[in-house]
Formats: C-alpha cells, sequence, structure tokens
C-alpha cells in the first residue's frame, strides 16, 4: 500500500464551489505539506504543517485553507475554485531535520471550469 | 521570481548521449536535491548532496554541488529510455522562516528516444 495517497486523484468543478483535497500519510511523520504543480513553474508551496498544531503559508496560500485533522492526515481546501487553480496538485511528508526527504502522493487533477 | 533557475526545460536525446541538467540560483543552499518524476506520480527523490564540491554517483547519474552551495548540476551518461521524466532540483535554506522547507527550480523534462 502506498505511503501517501491523495483523494481524488481527478476532480473537475465549476467556478466558485467549494473544493477539498484529502491527504493520508502511514508514514508516521510529523511534517506535512501542499504543493501545486503548473507547467514550467516547477512545484510551488501552498500551506505546510510541521505537527497537528503547527500551520503556516507557503508561497502561495491565497484562495486555500488547510486542516490539520490528526497527525496522519492533512487536507487542502478551496473555498470558492477559480480556473487559475487548475493545476495538478501534491501532498507531501518528511521526517524531522533540516535535510529531510520529502515523500509525494500521486497528485490530483483538479480543473476549474 | 524563481529563486532556483534549472536548464534546459526540455531535452529531447537519443539513447545512448549524454546530457547535463544545472540548477542555478543567487541563493545559498544548505543542502539540494534531486528528484525524478514519472506521469501520474509524484517526484521521487534521487539524491541529496549537502557539501559544497560534493560529487555523488547513482549508476548512470552523476550529481554535483557547486563549491559556493548556489548551484547543482545532473548528468546522465548513456542515456536510457528508461531515464524519460521530468528532473527537478530543490534547494533547502538553513534556520529562520525556511527551515524544513523546499525551494523547487521549474523542472527539466527529459525525452530519450530509443
Amino acid at each position: 500500500d502506498a505511503d501517501v495517497t491523495q483523494t481524488p486523484r481527478n476532480r473537475i468543478t465549476k467556478t466558485g464551489k467549494r473544493i477539498m483535497l484529502e491527504c493520508s500519510q502511514t508514514k508516521g511523520h510529523d511534517r506535512m505539506y501542499w504543493y501545486r504543480q503548473d507547467p514550467g513553474l516547477g512545484l510551488r508551496l501552498i500551506y505546510y504543517s510541521f505537527d497537528v498544531k503547527d500551520i503556516n503559508k507557503g508561497e502561495i496560500s491565497d484562495g486555500y485553507s488547510v486542516s490539520r485533522q490528526a497527525q496522519a492526515k492533512f487536507s487542502l481546501s478551496l473555498e470558492s475554485a477559480i480556473p487559475n487553480q487548475t493545476a495538478l496538485y501534491f501532498c507531501a511528508t518528511s521526517g524531522d531535520g533540516g535535510v529531510s526527504t520529502q515523500y509525494f502522493g500521486p497528485g490530483t487533477r483538479l480543473t476549474v471550469l | 521570481t524563481q529563486l532556483l533557475e534549472q536548464s534546459p526545460q526540455f531535452l529531447s536525446i537519443q539513447e545512448g548521449e549524454n546530457l547535463t541538467v544545472y540548477c542555478n540560483s543567487s541563493s545559498v543552499f544548505s543542502s539540494l536535491q534531486w528528484y525524478r518524476q514519472e506521469p501520474g506520480e509524484g517526484p521521487v527523490l534521487l539524491v541529496t548532496v549537502v557539501t559544497g564540491g560534493e560529487v555523488k554517483k547513482l549508476k548512470r547519474l552523476t550529481f554535483q554541488f557547486g563549491d559556493a552551495r548556489k548551484d547543482s548540476s545532473l548528468h546522465i551518461t548513456a542515456a536510457q529510455p528508461g531515464d524519460t521524466g521530468l528532473y527537478l532540483c530543490a534547494g533547502a535554506r538553513a534556520g529562520g522562516t525556511s527551515y524544513g522547507k523546499l525551494t523547487f527550480g521549474q523542472g527539466t523534462i527529459l525525452t530519450v528516444h530509443p
């Protein structure tokens, strides 16, 4: 079984709808991250959490919110989706320490019409 | 402004050729990682380099961290179709608000033709 899972894998929605993307991990890591990937822009950090009570904004947090329900679960919400939020979204986890491998989920492809 | 500039963005070569991908920055990083991503999957770590001037080899892949820890390169010898994918560099900066976070380059899409 995969260590980091994301649901749904694909989602098509309309402008103005609220969307939640979910991430679960079985690696026992405290740190979790949400990224979006756009062609030619690499991965950009949306939000990150270093433990259940710690939530931090990344470089592109506007229009997004997150919830860390448990050590193993970190969800990303788009309160009112807009077309320029169409992208591939990745959840990742890492262990403690400054130089830790990040383990990524398989991604969610989101299309906002 | 991209903190980590990767080049080239696209690379299309024949099986057996050599190639180099570059990752450059004006900022100093405490460590640099290279990831490889295949379609429909998330990135997977290939290597982490932490010391200026460090060279690491992974079979036909050679990774180098610049002496000043501002740049890195990935060299593939005798590329094979199985090397096809998106290669991403990612830098970690020590301390402060950057602690524990990675900054990614734009990625290099490599296609190796049989």
